[in-house]
């Protein structure tokens, strides 16, 4: 079992649709949350960050963690063609030093 | 500020060629990353370092070396590049305040072993 896991996609949405992000982790003690946002080419962008369970928005993008099913997702309203990119969900460790990335999901958002 | 900054852009190697990939970081982090992307395999880590001075294995090390220069510097090297080694290479660097694991990356190497 991979440590992050993520569905490859892609996903598709219409323009102005809600996206919806998932990711499960195996590790129970994992602590810190994140979703990055990779446009094709580029080098990974963090977009949020998440340590206790519930949600927490910021403008379009709204994370949400549940340890006790150990899920964290990534919900994108009102999505745009500019958030086509892959969305990478990362885990700090059992090594505080280190995050775990799962393998992306790759959305596409069409006008 | 740069950010994190990493050269060469892009690189083309013959096999056995060995090769220093370069990374710095103007913001003061104390912790700095050596990553790789494949398609398929996500970000792996190669090396880091939580500290000058300190280096440790990642989950990739083998084919690898590194050099915490300074608290600016982090080099990988190939020592003898195989075509497995083919790769988009990422270097981050994170902050040391409070418990955050935010890591910045810089725009990344492709490198292509023949």
């Amino acid at each position: 079992q991979k440590e992050v896991e993520q569905n490859s996609g892609p996903l598709s949405v219409p323009e102005g649709a809600i996206a919806s992000l998932n990711c499960t982790y195996s590790d129970r003690v994992s602590q810190s949350f994140f979703w990055y946002r990779q446009y094709s080419g580029k080098s990974p962008e963090l977009i949020m960050s998440i340590y206790s369970n519930g949600d927490k928005e910021d403008g379009r993008f709204t994370a949400q963690l549940n340890k006790a099913s150990q899920y964290v997702s990534l919900l994108i309203r009102d999505s745009q063609p500019s958030d086509s990119a892959t969305y990478l969900c990362a885990v700090r460790g059992t090594g505080f030093q280190k995050l775990v990335f799962g393998t992306g999901t790759r959305l596409l958002v069409s006008p | 500020n740069a950010g994190v900054t990493q050269t060469p852009k892009f690189q083309v190697l013959k096999t056995g060629q060995s090769m220093t990939l370069q990374c710095a970081q103007d913001m003061n982090h104390n912790s700095m990353y050596w990553y790789r992307q494949d398609p398929g395999m996500g970000l792996r880590l190669i090396y880091y370092s939580a500290s000058e001075g300190t280096t440790d294995k990642g989950e990739v090390p083998n084919g690898y070396n590194v050099s915490r220069l300074n608290k600016r510097e982090f080099s990988l090297r190939l020592e003898s590049a195989a075509p497995s080694q083919t790769s988009v290479y990422f270097c981050a660097s994170r902050p040391t305040s409070g418990d955050t694991n935010e890591q910045f990356f810089g725009p990344g190497t492709r490198l292509t072993v023949l």
